[in-house]
C-alpha cells in the first residue's frame, strides 16, 4: 500500500478487557516499531520488530504488553485486561533497514480509550 | 532529566515571520535527528532529518545542528496559517538502539 494503515482506528474497551491492535506496514520495509503517544505528549517507544524477530521490547509498560510480528509483516500489539492509563493514541511506524538514518513513516494511530 | 527537551509553547508567529523551534538533547553520542509535524488529531509526518553539523535546507525550512552544543533547531520562513501543528523533534541515539526518543512538542500558532 502507499502507506502504514492501522486498525481499527478507534476502539473503546471496558476495564479489564482484551484489545488488539494490528499494524500493516509500508511494503518491504523490514522494520516496524509501536510507540504510545498520550495526550499533549510526544510517542513514547514501546517495541521494534526487524522482519519477524522483535529485536528490542523495552518499553513495553508492563507484562500485560504483547506484540507480535509473525510472518515479518503485518504486526498486532496486544493489551490483555486494559487499565485506565492505557488510554493513548497507539502508533505503528516502518523504515527500510539501512544505515539507521531510515525515516520512519508512521500511520494514523489507533485511538484507544479505557472506560 | 527528559532525553529530548523542547520548548512546549505556545508559539504564536504572524503569517509571513520566521518561526524558530528549539531542541536539545542529553546524548552526546546521538547520531540522527528529525523534526516532525503533526497535526491535531494527525499522525506525525516527517519535516526534516539532519545528520551533520551545520544547516540543511529544503524549500521554506531550515534545520541547524550543533552536535557540541547538543542542540538541533528548525526555522520555518515566511510562516503560513497552514503551518500551524505541533513540531516534535526526535532523535535516534547511538549504539544499536533504532528506535527514536521524541520531545513533547512545540505547538505553534501562525496568525492570519
Amino acid at each position: 500500500g502507499a502507506g502504514v494503515s492501522q486498525s481499527p482506528r478507534y476502539k473503546v474497551a471496558k476495564r479489564g478487557q482484551d484489545v488488539a491492535l494490528r499494524c500493516d506496514p509500508i511494503s518491504g520495509h523490514v522494520s516496524l516499531f509501536w510507540y504510545q503517544q498520550a495526550l499533549g505528549q510526544g510517542p513514547e517507544f514501546l517495541t521494534y520488530f526487524q522482519n519477524e524477530a522483535q529485536l528490542d521490547k523495552s518499553g513495553l509498560p508492563s507484562d500485560r504488553f504483547f506484540a507480535e510480528r509473525p510472518e515479518g509483516s503485518v504486526s498486532t500489539l496486544k493489551i490483555q485486561r486494559t487499565q485506565q492509563e492505557d488510554s493513548a493514541v497507539y502508533l505503528c511506524a516502518s523504515s527500510l533497514v539501512g544505515t539507521g538514518q531510515e525515516t520512519q513513516y508512521f500511520g494514523p494511530g489507533t485511538r484507544l480509550l479505557v472506560l | 532529566q527528559k532525553e529530548v527537551e523542547q520548548n512546549s509553547g505556545p508559539l504564536s508567529v504572524p503569517e509571513g515571520a520566521i518561526a524558530s523551534l528549539n531542541c536539545t538533547y542529553s546524548d552526546r553520542g546521538s547520531q540522527s535527528f528529525f523534526w516532525y509535524r503533526q497535526y491535531s488529531g494527525k499522525s506525525p509526518e516527517l519535516i526534516m532529518s539532519i545528520y551533520s553539523n551545520g544547516d540543511k535546507e529544503d524549500g521554506r525550512f531550515t534545520a541547524q545542528l550543533n552536535k557540541a552544543s547538543q542542540y538541533v533547531s528548525l526555522l520555518i520562513r515566511d510562516s503560513q496559517p497552514s503551518d500551524s501543528a505541533t513540531y516534535l523533534c526526535a532523535v535516534r541515539s547511538s549504539g544499536s538502539a533504532r528506535q527514536l526518543t521524541f520531545g513533547s512538542g512545540t505547538q505553534l500558532t501562525v496568525l492570519p
